[in-house]
């Protein structure tokens, strides 16, 4: 099992550049999201989707798109970058075991930089 | 709104000591949950601490939560420089939605 990957690892936009963001999970998980990493701050939540097709805002979600259309994949896109989306972004994939929920698995990262 | 904090912020310690970091969040949660973060890396599922009272142990780390006092810990037995690391802990809010705290920057020197 792969577990959790984001592609790609690395990138630099130019402010007004568009870009998405790729994770794809091979455990059958339910639930992913979409974190950003900034020193000092922890990790904030941007969007999450509980199922194939459906997405929600999590605590940062102004600049940013999501999009689900199958289960194992969770995509994050930035429709026109600024210098405060600088940051590292972490996907991640949980379950549930009768309603209860679990530890999330997290992907590699990527590290976004907008110039 | 869940608030979830983290104390120390840093620690540094010698090799052989022990320690303990708190993670407080304010409002109620029965699940809580310890990640490790390595510089430059992703993080990785330590502890889930699933009710009042549950304590794990891996190695030289042992997690509690205490839901009424709405308090977990992690203690560090006998540091060792591999146990350099940020530790986060996160507490889930019943809504699928995890709150992480600001992380534990941990230095064991030698």
């Amino acid at each position: 099992n792969a577990g959790v990957t984001q592609t790609p690892k690395f990138r630099v936009l130019k402010t007004g550049q568009s870009m998405t963001l790729l994770c794809a999970q091979d455990m059958n998980h339910e639930y992913m999201y979409w974190y950003r990493q900034d020193p000092g701050m922890g990790l904030r939540l941007i969007h999450y989707s509980v199922g194939e097709g459906t997405t929600a805002k999590g605590e940062v979600p102004d600049g940013y798109n999501v999009s689900r259309l199958k289960k194992q994949n969770f995509l994050l896109g930035l429709e026109s970058a600024a210098p405060s989306q600088t940051s590292v972004y972490f996907c991640a994939s949980s379950y549930s075991i009768s309603g209860a929920y679990n530890e999330q698995f997290f992907g590699p990262g990527t590290r976004l930089t907008v110039l | 709104e869940l608030k979830v904090e983290q104390n120390p912020l840093f620690l540094s310690m010698q090799e052989g000591k022990n320690y303990t970091i708190y993670c407080n969040y304010s409002t109620t949660s029965d699940r809580l949950y310890w990640y490790r973060q390595d510089p430059g890396k992703s993080l990785e599922s330590l502890f889930v601490l699933l009710s009042n009272g549950a304590v794990k142990q891996e190695g030289r780390l042992m997690a509690s939560l205490d839901t009424k006092a709405r308090l977990s810990t992690l203690h560090i037995t006998a540091a060792v420089h591999d146990l350099s690391a940020t530790y986060f802990c996160a507490v889930d809010k019943g809504t699928y939605k995890y709150i992480f705290g600001t992380g534990t920057r941990l230095k064991v020197l030698a």
